[in-house]
């Protein structure tokens, strides 16, 4: 059965980095693709940034583009997430999400990021 | 500001039809996708690829679309279909994703 079992919750302070971790279970980790998701209190989803485990390809959304890493540890099925330069507005959810077939029957495509990790809440104070 | 546009708030009578809907470019060259997720849980695909339903939703579940926009249908909506509602897709780089702002589906 598919799980993803993210790290515990962080309190962090301003100016400081964060790095959460995602680990994958019950599918072909090397086959798959990660993104990372989360949501202030009360807010919308916001997408940061994706994986593709294979190859370790990653893009991130522009917003974060000069702040976030993401990573993979093939040797322990876990994806990272690193978040630098924090500030109070980063205090929020965050979620990884896996597509575990991206690459299924000879081709890597998208197919649906339906497993979910149970999500990480990370608190920037000072 | 995200690329994909949702109405804030929707609401239907129990056992009517609702549909919500989610507008951006992208979503002319893109699939959309759709999430629900209720308070305090982390979201659930319920459409992707425009139209399929994942395993295990129920078929009161379905997708469509049409130029910009893309719309998820509830036939017969539950209590517990109460939810907010995201959609997703591509962005217009179509190398990154983006959330619509949600869609709040109270069931009257």
């Amino acid at each position: 059965q598919m799980q993803l079992v993210q790290s515990g919750p962080e309190v962090k302070k301003p100016g400081t980095s964060m790095k959460v971790s995602c680990k994958a279970s019950g599918f072909t980790f090397s086959n798959s693709a990660m993104q990372w998701v989360r949501q202030a209190r009360g807010q919308r989803l916001e997408w940061i940034g994706w994986i593709v485990v294979g190859s370790g390809n990653t893009d991130y959304a522009q917003m974060f583009q000069e702040r976030v890493t993401i990573t993979r540890d093939m040797s322990t099925s876990t994806v990272y997430m690193d978040l630098s330069s924090l500030r109070s507005e980063d205090t929020a959810l965050y979620y990884c999400a896996a597509d575990p077939q991206y690459c299924s029957g000879g081709s890597c495509y998208v197919r649906k990021f339906d497993s979910w990790g149970q999500g990480t809440l990370v608190t920037v104070s000072s | 500001s995200s690329e994909l546009t949702q109405d804030p708030a929707v609401s239907v009578a129990l056992g009517q039809t609702v549909r919500i809907t989610c507008q951006g470019d992208s979503l002319r060259s893109y699939y959309g996708g759709w999430y629900q997720q209720k308070p305090g849980q982390a979201p659930i695909l319920v459409i992707y690829d425009k139209d399929t339903r994942p395993s295990g939703i129920p078929d009161r579940f379905s997708g469509s679309s049409s130029g910009n926009t893309t719309s998820l249908t509830i036939a017969g909506a539950q209590a517990e279909d109460e939810a907010d509602y995201y959609c997703n897709s591509r962005d217009s780089s179509g190398y990154r994703w983006v959330f619509g702002g949600g869609t709040k589906l109270t069931v009257l």
